[in-house]
């Protein structure tokens, strides 16, 4: 199964309101990263947060990070038209062998800013 | 403008044919992956590599082979042993551990 779970699956809101998207995981990481994906394209990295931070800020995204919860939360603040995407959250838990880092990634959730 | 290029984006594979992924990089990135992702779901890890001449079977390598002759190229081979292989498949680089990954556009793979 999946370690990252979003929630909620979809998400619908007007312009100008706030987003929130939740994320829970199943064993310890490293860090988590949330990712971005129009229809039909790749994944853009928007923010990452270690294991040992609580809160991160990134323009209009806030993302927090309860490692006794396992759970990671993602704020859209003023929401645009152009937010419309899916969301991501990845967690890096392992080496992978030879080096580098393996994300497992959650379902995402599909966010529809309306005018 | 550095960046991941994936190529074609659509492709389409006929019964019993291998089909090749193209998956080139100019941001000088040692690592590589590649990802399989179906509707409704995640991404799924199915080849990575560390350095070139070197690369390592993920979650759901059975019915793909990869090379990595030059650092700035990946290819991913759908063979004909992969039943279902209808999906997106992305590649993505990173500079090592702990990084972020950045994204192609990805490959739109269908049967006909």
């Amino acid at each position: 199964s999946q370690q990252g779970e979003e929630d909620p699956q979809a998400l619908s809101i007007q312009e100008g309101e706030n987003a929130t998207m939740n994320c829970s995981y199943k064993t310890s990481i490293n860090n988590l990263q949330w990712y971005r994906q129009n229809s039909g394209r790749g994944l853009v990295h928007l923010i990452l947060i270690r294991s040992n931070e609580r809160e991160k800020h990134s323009g209009r995204l806030r993302v927090t990070l309860d490692t006794s919860k396992k759970s990671s939360s993602l704020l859209i603040t003023a929401s645009r038209a152009a937010d419309t995407a899916s969301y991501f959250c990845a967690t890096d838990s392992s080496i992978l062998t030879g080096g580098g880092n393996k994300l497992t990634f959650g379902t995402g959730t599909q966010l529809k800013v309306e005018l | 403008d550095g960046g991941i290029t994936q190529s074609p984006k659509y492709l389409f594979r006929k019964e019993g044919q291998n089909v090749t992924l193209s998956c080139e990089q100019n941001l000088n990135h040692d690592a590589m992956y590649w990802y399989r992702q179906d509707p409704g779901q995640g991404l799924r890890l199915i080849y990575y590599s560390q350095i070139v001449n070197d690369f390592q079977k993920g979650d759901i390598a059975e019915g793909y082979s990869v090379s990595r002759e030059k650092k700035e190229s990946f290819p991913l081979t759908v063979t004909s042993a992969q039943k279902n292989p209808t999906a997106f498949y992305l590649c993505a680089s990173s500079w090592g551990v702990r990084q972020p990954q950045h994204f192609g556009d990805g490959t739109r793979l269908s049967i006909l």
